[in-house]
């Protein structure tokens, strides 16, 4: 089965730096990579996913690149804020529907301002 | 805007009782996702429903754990009994189908369950 891994496992940043969470992945048949965004005591929520025909996607001050050679995907938030603050988890999964996800670990993203 | 919705969001129990988790996804979403989050963790699969059908249960400890999803719309997750392991996050998540493509899941705020 797929497996995510997941670094660092903790960043801190100054506000206005930019963050860079790296992940690998072992399934070459993965080809979607969503990155989800958790706040304390909240659920998941999506942010930005990606799928294996592009090579990198931006929403404003988030961007996700992907090397589907070397197996890994990467999230970029610059101009950080407090309330970037939150556990970033990425995932992956076939892109055919009858997969669920496989998340990695987890990264504390702590903002300080 | 539409979201899953979970209950209780809150369950503390002693070992060896009974608990049931609900979850109610977004109108339409033909897919249903149940897993658990050990605290520090991401969110591992227990099982996943596609209509009222099971398509995926192969990390369900079936011993203790059952899950149904009898007319495809709301589901419920039963442990029975409970173990001090199984304190966790049970979130429930919902996508909507998207012929042989994968679709956005998108989660509910999930039972907090501890076993005492």
């Amino acid at each position: 089965g797929e497996n995510v891994e997941q670094h660092p496992s903790t960043l801190s940043v100054q506000e206005g730096d930019s963050a860079v969470i790296k992940c690998t992945y072992s399934d070459s048949a993965s080809n979607y990579f969503p990155w989800y965004k958790q706040e304390l005591g909240k659920r998941p929520q999506l942010i930005i996913d990606i799928r294996s025909n592009v090579g990198e996607k931006k929403d404003q001050r988030i961007a996700v690149t992907l090397n589907k050679t070397a197996k890994h995907f990467s999230l970029h938030i610059t101009e950080t804020q407090p309330e970037d603050s939150a556990v970033y988890f990425c995932a992956a999964s076939e892109d055919t529907g009858r997969r669920a996800l496989t998340f990695g670990s987890g990264t504390r993203l702590q903002v300080q301002p | 805007e539409a979201e899953v919705a979970q209950s209780p969001r809150y369950k503390i129990t002693e070992k060896s009782q009974a608990v049931a988790f609900w979850c109610d996804p977004i109108s339409g979403h033909a897919t249903l996702y149940w897993y658990r989050q050990i605290l520090g963790q991401g969110p591992e699969l227990l099982v996943q429903f596609q209509d009222e059908s099971v398509v995926d249960d192969s990390q369900l400890p079936k011993d203790r754990f059952s899950a149904e999803r009898l007319k495809g719309v709301d589901s419920t997750l039963k442990i029975q009994p409970a173990e001090l392991g199984d304190s966790a996050m049970y979130l429930c998540a919902s996508s909507p189908r998207v012929p042989s493509r994968v679709s956005p899941q998108y989660f509910g705020p999930g039972t907090r369950l501890t076993v005492l």
